[in-house]
C-alpha cells in the first residue's frame, strides 16, 4: 500500500530562519511526487511536481528535492506569509489518485 | 486566474438525508476529482472522473456515493443517506491531463447531525 509520512508534524521558526520539511514515501512505482500548500479552511494549492530522483524545483523561497525514498521542501529566509500547512502527495504509476501525507504545519514568527 | 468553484461552502444536514455538493471545474480541464478531509486527518481520495465515467475510485466511495456531470460545466457529488462519519471537508479538483497537478476548490464543509 502506498504511504506518505511527513515530519515534523509542526514547525515554528523565526522570520529569516531557514529549515527543511521531510516527506518519506513508499509507492509501487513512482509516477510523481507533489507538494501542496494549504491555508486554514482552504483547499490545497499546487506548488511542485517532481518525477525522478535528483530532480529539484524552486519557487521563490521554496526548493523541493527528491530521492528514491524521500523528498525535502527547503524554505530559505521564510516570511510570516509562508505560514501554512505543507502537504506532500505521491501518485503511483498507472493510478490517478494522489496519496497525501498528514502535512507539516509551519508557523513563521515575525 | 481560472479557479475551481464549489457550492455550498457549508452544509448542515440530518443523518439519513441526501446531500449534493456542486463544483465548477476549470473550463479546459478534462479530469475531475473529489477528495475529502476529515478534521485533523489526511486528505483522502474519493473518485476521479473522465469522459463522463468514473476512472478510479477508493474503498470509501461505496454505493452511498455517486458523481455526475449533468451539463458542460458542473460536476456533482451526491451522498444518498448521510452518516455521522461523512462529516468532513469535501474538495473538488480538476486537472488538464492525467497528472497530479490538481487544482483544488475552496471546499464544502459537510456537517451531519
Amino acid at each position: 500500500e502506498d504511504q506518505v509520512t511527513q515530519s515534523p508534524e509542526a514547525l515554528r521558526l523565526q522570520e529569516g530562519e531557514s529549515s527543511s520539511l521531510n516527506c518519506s514515501y513508499t509507492v509501487s512505482g513512482l509516477r510523481g511526487l507533489f507538494w501542496y500548500r494549504q491555508d486554514p479552511g482552504k483547499g490545497p494549492e499546487f506548488l511542485f511536481t517532481l518525477y525522478s530522483a535528483g530532480e529539484e524545483k524552486e519557487k521563490e523561497r521554496l526548493k523541493a528535492t527528491l530521492t528514491k525514498k524521500e523528498s525535502f521542501l527547503h524554505i530559505t529566509a521564510p516570511k510570516p506569509e509562508d505560514s501554512a500547512t505543507y502537504l506532500c502527495a505521491v501518485q503511483a504509476q498507472g493510478a490517478q489518485k494522489l496519496v497525501f501525507g498528514q502535512g507539516t504545519r509551519l508557523t513563521i514568527n515575525p | 486566474e481560472p479557479e475551481v468553484t464549489q457550492t455550498p461552502s457549508h452544509q448542515v444536514t440530518q443523518m439519513g438525508q441526501e446531500v449534493i455538493l456542486r463544483c465548477v471545474p476549470i473550463s479546459n480541464h478534462l479530469y475531475f476529482y473529489w477528495y475529502r478531509q476529515i478534521l485533523g486527518q489526511k486528505v483522502e481520495f474519493l473518485v476521479s472522473f473522465y469522459n463522463n465515467e468514473i476512472s478510479e475510485k477508493s474503498e470509501i466511495f461505496d454505493d452511498q456515493f455517486s458523481v455526475e456531470r449533468p451539463d458542460g460545466s458542473n460536476f456533482t457529488l451526491k451522498i444518498r443517506s448521510t452518516k455521522l462519519e461523512d462529516s468532513a471537508m469535501y474538495f473538488c479538483a480538476s486537472s488538464e491531463g492525467w497528472a497530479g497537478e490538481l487544482f483544488f476548490g475552496e471546499g464544502s464543509r459537510l456537517t451531519v447531525l
